[in-house]
């Protein structure tokens, strides 16, 4: 059971936008840094967005992140078939003794 | 480049134990926070340790602490994971990453894990 929370899937069409909600509370998303994390199928996850917002190298501006109290969200514009992959949040928890707390995991799908 | 390479998953008994070890190239081993994720057959991600560069600071998830000890050996730019008393709900993906940690005051937590290796996968059946 996550302590952060997803939308189970969210889909668009070739060129559109997709949002994805990272929901959690005061002990995590509002008092730490959220992470974005893209799973392509059959493979490691790798690191989209750190620190709320910022884009490690390579990474296009069409990935985009955002925080305003205990959420977060993901933007994904001008979608593409490349980008159908499951996307993870991320962020320290300091509730119970402390933990790194990943989303329930939202899986993006290019109609 | 940054490269991460887990070893020794494989099948094991409920009750038994084994070793994963990740061997880290690329980056200087000692300067970073190590941790390991898991994802079991078609679930999400679950953190279930860290470990700070010095070995000083380590967090275990619920799920396996009593049973699970994370360390590394930095001369040999390498991280283990010892798993004991292993149960069917163990048995998932493992995956090494490296994290970048940030400090507030005196205390300093994960911040990202921003490489992963590519995973080794610990089943366990009778």
């Amino acid at each position: 059971q996550s302590v952060l929370t997803q939308p189970p899937s969210v889909s668009a069409a070739p060129g559109q936008k997709v949002t994805i909600s990272c929901s959690g509370s005061g002990s995590n998303i509002e008092n730490y840094y959220v992470s974005w994390y893209q799973q392509l199928p059959g493979a490691a996850p790798t690191r989209l967005i750190y620190e709320n917002n910022k884009r490690p190298a390579g990474i296009p501006d069409r990935f985009s992140g955002s925080k305003s109290g205990t959420s977060a969200t993901l933007d994904i514009t001008g979608l593409q078939t490349g980008d159908e992959a499951d996307y993870y949040c991320g962020t320290w928890d300091d509730s119970l003794s402390g933990f790194y707390a990943f989303g329930t995991g939202t899986k993006v799908t290019v109609l | 480049q940054v490269q991460l390479v887990e070893s020794g998953g494989g099948l094991v008994k409920p009750g038994g134990s084994l070793r994963l070890s990740c061997a880290a190239s690329g980056f200087r081993f000692s300067d970073y926070y190590m941790g390991w994720i898991r994802q079991a057959p078609g679930k999400g991600l679950e953190w279930i340790s860290y470990i700070s560069s010095g070995a000083r600071t380590i967090y275990y998830a619920d799920s396996v602490k009593g049973r699970f000890t994370i360390s590394r050996d930095n001369a040999k730019n390498s991280l283990y994971l010892q798993m004991n008393s292993l149960a069917a709900e163990d048995t998932a993906i493992y995956y090494c990453a490296r994290a970048t940690d940030y400090c507030r005051t005196t205390t300093c937590y994960v911040d990202y894990f921003d490489f992963w290796g590519q995973g080794t996968l610990v089943t366990v059946s009778s």
